[in-house]
C-alpha cells in the first residue's frame, strides 16, 4: 500500500534514555516533515527535510535530531528523553510548496 | 513568524451547518488548507484554497480571503461521524518554507 508509515505506534521510556522513531514513505514525495502534538493537540513542525536540505524549527532542542538516510525515509532520533518530550509524534511528506501533506499513524511517545 | 488562530471548540447539531474560523499572520503566503484529525487518528487532508473565493467538495467547503487574511471551513448537513478537530494551515514562503498548522478546533456533532 502507498502510504507514510512511521514505526513504533506506541512508546514507553525512562528518563534520560535514547530513541529512534522510523519513517518512511512510498509517494515519491521529496520533503518529509516531523510534527509534535500535544495534550492541547496544537500541531508544532519540529524539522522539514527537502532534497538533503534540513530546515529546523529553531524552538526544537538540540537532543532531537533528524535522520535521512534516502529521500524516502526520514528517522526521528532522541537523546536524553525528558518528560516533557511526551506527546505523539507525526511523520508527514509532500511536495515543497505544495500544502497537502499525507500523514503517518502518529508515535505516542510517553517518558516515565 | 507564522500564526493561525482558530475557536477552540463547536458544537452543532447533526444536520446543521457549521463555519470554522482561521485568521493567519505569515510571511509569504501560497494559500489555506485544511485538515481532519479524528480523536487517535492521523490529520487528513481536506481542502486548499489559493485564491479567494469558495471551493466546494461534497459537504465541505472552503473560503479564502487573502486581504483580510481570513477563512473559513464550512460543513454541511453535519453527521456524527464529522466530530473530529479541524486545522487550518499554511505554508511560509520566507526560508523555512514549512506547513504550519493553527491551533485546531474541537468540533462536536450532537444528536
Amino acid at each position: 500500500d502507498t502510504a507514510v508509515s512511521q514505526t513504533p505506534k506506541y512508546l514507553v521510556t525512562q528518563m534520560g534514555n535514547d530513541k529512534s522513531i522510523k519513517c518512511e514513505q512510498n509517494l515519491g514525495h521529496d520533503t518529509m516533515y516531523w510534527y509534535k502534538q500535544d495534550s492541547k493537540k496544537f500541531l508544532k513542525i519540529m524539522f522539514s527535510y527537502n532534497n538533503k536540505e534540513l530546515i529546523i524549527n529553531e524552538t526544537v532542542p538540540n537532543r532531537f535530531s533528524p535522520k535521512s538516510p534516502d529521500k524516502a525515509h526520514l528517522n526521528l532520533h532522541i537523546n536524553s528523553l525528558e518528560l516533557g518530550d511526551s506527546a505523539v509524534y507525526f511523520c508527514a511528506s509532500g511536495y515543497l510548496r505544495d500544502t497537502e501533506a499525507f500523514f503517518g499513524q502518529g508515535t505516542r511517545l510517553t517518558v516515565v | 513568524g507564522q500564526s493561525l488562530e482558530q475557536p477552540s471548540e463547536v458544537t452543532a447539531v447533526e444536520g446543521a451547518i457549521v463555519q470554522i474560523n482561521c485568521t493567519y499572520q505569515t510571511s509569504g503566503f501560497y494559500g489555506l488548507s485544511w485538515y481532519q484529525q479524528h480523536d487517535g487518528g492521523a490529520p487528513t487532508f481536506l481542502s486548499y484554497n489559493a485564491l479567494d473565493g469558495l471551493e466546494e467538495t461534497g459537504r465541505f467547503s472552503s473560503f479564502l480571503s487573502r486581504s483580510d487574511s481570513y477563512g473559513y471551513l464550512l460543513l454541511q448537513e453535519l453527521q456524527m461521524k464529522d466530530s473530529a478537530s479541524y486545522f487550518c494551515a499554511v505554508r511560509s514562503q520566507t526560508g523555512a518554507n514549512n506547513l504550519f498548522f493553527g491551533t485546531g478546533t474541537r468540533l462536536t456533532v450532537i444528536p
